[in-house]
Order: structure tokens, then sequence, then C-alpha cells
């Protein structure tokens, strides 16, 4: 248990599919974050939301949508995604984005297959 | 961007001591933190280092030299259980925090 879950653990989805990735954290953190890991390279940062409100858009494509509603919760909407999409999508928070000696708290993210 | 450069491999001997290097350059910096990563797990916070010098924590160790731009996570006694992979990161002057790629850390008996 690392106090950040995510669910769903694995999905398959088609392209033309619509799916959203739950991230639920219960350390009472400020920031939140959604990274992409692919095989053998960096965690790439996609989200920041700090205090709910989305302080990073790492260019992203519009085909993934985040949506914060509360500072415990944060979702990860999917659609028309391509097969290069496949990857582990990892949620972590932090207790603020702002202070230097804050390490994130990942989950155990989720293995998006996209076919 | 940021660039963050460490080992892609490393295999060790159970009880051996192995040192993972890693260099970055980032625009400003506020803090290195080495995370370590099983197959199949979220990535589990080590260390964290700000300030020129040695941060020990029973069998790991982290250095930092800023002037460098180089830090190095040291892990004594291997056990089998070490084998993973460990991630440095690097939080620039804007908090943004970007990673390595990892370097993947086999222990053999």
């Amino acid at each position: 248990e690392t106090g950040v879950t995510q669910t769903p653990r694995h999905l398959v989805m088609g392209m033309t599919n619509k799916k959203s990735l739950k991230c639920e954290q219960h350390l009472g953190h400020n920031a939140m974050y959604w990274y992409k890991q692919s095989a053998k390279k960096p965690l790439e940062l996609m989200f920041v939301y700090n205090f709910k409100e989305q302080t990073e858009n790492n260019s992203v494509p519009s085909r993934f949508s985040p949506e914060c509603p509360n500072s415990s919760h944060l979702f990860l909407h999917l659609h028309t995604l391509q097969p290069e999409d496949s990857a582990l999508y990892l949620c972590a928070s932090s207790q603020d984005e702002g202070q230097g000696n804050t390490e994130a708290f990942f989950g155990q993210g989720t293995r998006l297959t996209v076919v | 961007g940021q660039n963050i450069d460490q080992p892609t491999e490393m295999t060790a001997t159970e009880g051996a001591i192995v040192q993972i290097n890693c260099t970055y350059q980032t625009s400003g910096f506020n803090g290195l933190f080495w995370y370590q990563q099983h197959a199949g797990e979220a990535p589990t916070f080590l260390s964290y280092n700000v300030l020129d010098g040695l941060e020990e924590k029973g069998r790991f160790s982290s250095f930092l030299s800023r002037s460098k731009g180089y830090s190095y996570l040291l892990l004594k006694e291997l056990q089998m259980k070490d084998s993973a992979s460990y991630l440095c990161a690097v939080r620039d002057g804007d908090y943004k925090l970007s990673f390595g790629a990892g370097t993947t850390v086999t222990v053999r008996a």
C-alpha cells in the first residue's frame, strides 16, 4: 500500500474506444501528477495539478485529457489513442509542487495497451 | 529541456558494492532524488540531496556535487532483493521533477 491507488491496473483498448484512468491519494497532498513510462525511456511528465489547478501540460496530445475534481482524485480520460501510446501510466502526489524537498509518492500504475 | 544521464544496466554479486552515477544539466536546481522501482511496481523514494556531500541511510548512500552536476547512489552489502531499476530525478528551478531513464541493477548469487 503506497497511499496512492490507481485503477485499473491493466487496460486494453481499441483505437476508437474511450476510457478513463483513476488515481486516488490518501496522503493529504496538494499536488498530483501524471507520468508516462515507456520501456527504456525516462519517466515523462504529462500533467501537474497543484491545489486542483493545472500548472503543467507538457505538450501532451489532446487525446489525453486530465481532470482533477478535488485534491485527492485525478483522472486521465483517453480517446482515439494510438498504438504508440501503449505504456505504463503512473500517478504521483506530493505535499506541494513548489517545495524542493518534497518527494513524490507513486501509485503502481496502469499498464495500457492500445490495439 | 532537462538532460539526466545514468547507465542503462549494472550487474553485481550478492554482498558486493555498486555505485550508480547520474549526471544532469537543468535550468536551476532544487534537489536530486533517487527512487527504486521493482518490476511491475511503483517507484519508491530512497534519498534526497540538495546540498553537496554524502547522505547515508543504512546500506544506501547518495552523494551530490552541484558544481559538477553529478550524483551517485551507493548500494552496499547487496542483497538479491536489491535487484531493481534505480531512477535519478532532479527538481529544476521551476520545481519541475524530471527523471533519468533508470539503471537496472541485477544482483547475482
